[in-house]
C-alpha cells in the first residue's frame, strides 16, 4: 500500500533556511501536499504540487519534487519562530477514490 | 478558521465507556474524513464518507464506527474505550472530486482522554 515517510524532528536557527524532506511509495500519485499544524490546532494546507511539476515557489516556501526518486521537499527561507509547527507531507493517489496518505509529521523547532 | 467544526473540544471518560464525536463539514463539502493523531502513531486515517456513503476505510478498529447523515454532518462512535484510545481525533472535509487539488480542510480536533 501507499506509504509516506518523513523525519520526526528538525531544529534550525531563526533566519536560516529549513528543509523538510519526505519520501513516498505510490508512483501513481497525482498531487503532493504540505500541511502545517500549529500547537493546539488542526492541520492547514500550506501548499501543494501537481505530480508533473518539479518545483513550486510561493513566497518563502519552495517545494521540490523528484518523481523518479519519489522525494518531496519543503524549503522555508528565512525561517521565523512563527514557523515552529509540525509539517505533514501527504500524497494523493490516482486510483479509486483518490485516497490521501499522510506522513507522520516533522516537528520544526526554530531557535531564536 | 477552516469552516469545519468539531464537538466537543475535550472529552474525558473512563475505560469501557462509549463516546460520540461530531463533525460538521464546510458548507458544500461532500467528503468527510476522520483521523486519529497520537504521539506514537502520528496521523492515522480512520475512515472517509462521501455524500452519506462509506468511501474508504483505514486503520479503524472494529470498536469504532462512523456515519454521515443526510445533512452531511458526521459522527464517530468509539466504544469499549481503552487507555490507548486517548488521542486527538480530527475531522476533515473536502469538495467534490475534480475540484482543484482536493484540499482537505481540517477541524480543530477533539481531544479524548480515557482514564
Amino acid at each position: 500500500g501507499e506509504d509516506v515517510e518523513q523525519s520526526l524532528f528538525l531544529s534550525v536557527r531563526e533566519g536560516d533556511s529549513s528543509v523538510i524532506n519526505c519520501t513516498y511509495t505510490d508512483s501513481s500519485s497525482t498531487y503532493l501536499y504540505w500541511y502545517k499544524q500549529e500547537p493546539g490546532a488542526g492541520l492547514q494546507l500550506l501548499t501543494y504540487i501537481f505530480s508533473n511539476m518539479d518545483m513550486k515557489q510561493d513566497q518563502r516556501l519552495t517545494v521540490l519534487l523528484n518523481k523518479k526518486d519519489k522525494h518531496l521537499s519543503l524549503r522555508i527561507a528565512d525561517t521565523q519562530t512563527g514557523d515552529s509547527a509540525i509539517y505533514f507531507c501527504a500524497e494523493r493517489s490516482s486510483g479509486g477514490y483518490q485516497k490521501v496518505t499522510f506522513g507522520i509529521g516533522t516537528k520544526l523547532q526554530v531557535i531564536p | 478558521d477552516s469552516g469545519v467544526t468539531q464537538t466537543p473540544k475535550h472529552l474525558i471518560t473512563a475505560t469501557g465507556q462509549r463516546v460520540t464525536l461530531r463533525c460538521s463539514p464546510r458548507s458544500g463539502d461532500l467528503s468527510v474524513y476522520w483521523y486519529q493523531q497520537s504521539l506514537d502513531q502520528g496521523l492515522q486515517f480512520l475512515i472517509q464518507y462521501y455524500n452519506g456513503e462509506e468511501r474508504a476505510k483505514g486503520n479503524i478498529l472494529e470498536r469504532f464506527s462512523a456515519q454521515q447523515f443526510p445533512d452531511l454532518h458526521s459522527e464517530l462512535n468509539l466504544s469499549s474505550l481503552e487507555l490507548g484510545d486517548s488521542a486527538l481525533y480530527f475531522c476533515a472535509s473536502s469538495a467534490r472530486r475534480g475540484q482543484g487539488g482536493n484540499e482537505q480542510f481540517f477541524g480543530p480536533g477533539t481531544r479524548l482522554t480515557v482514564l
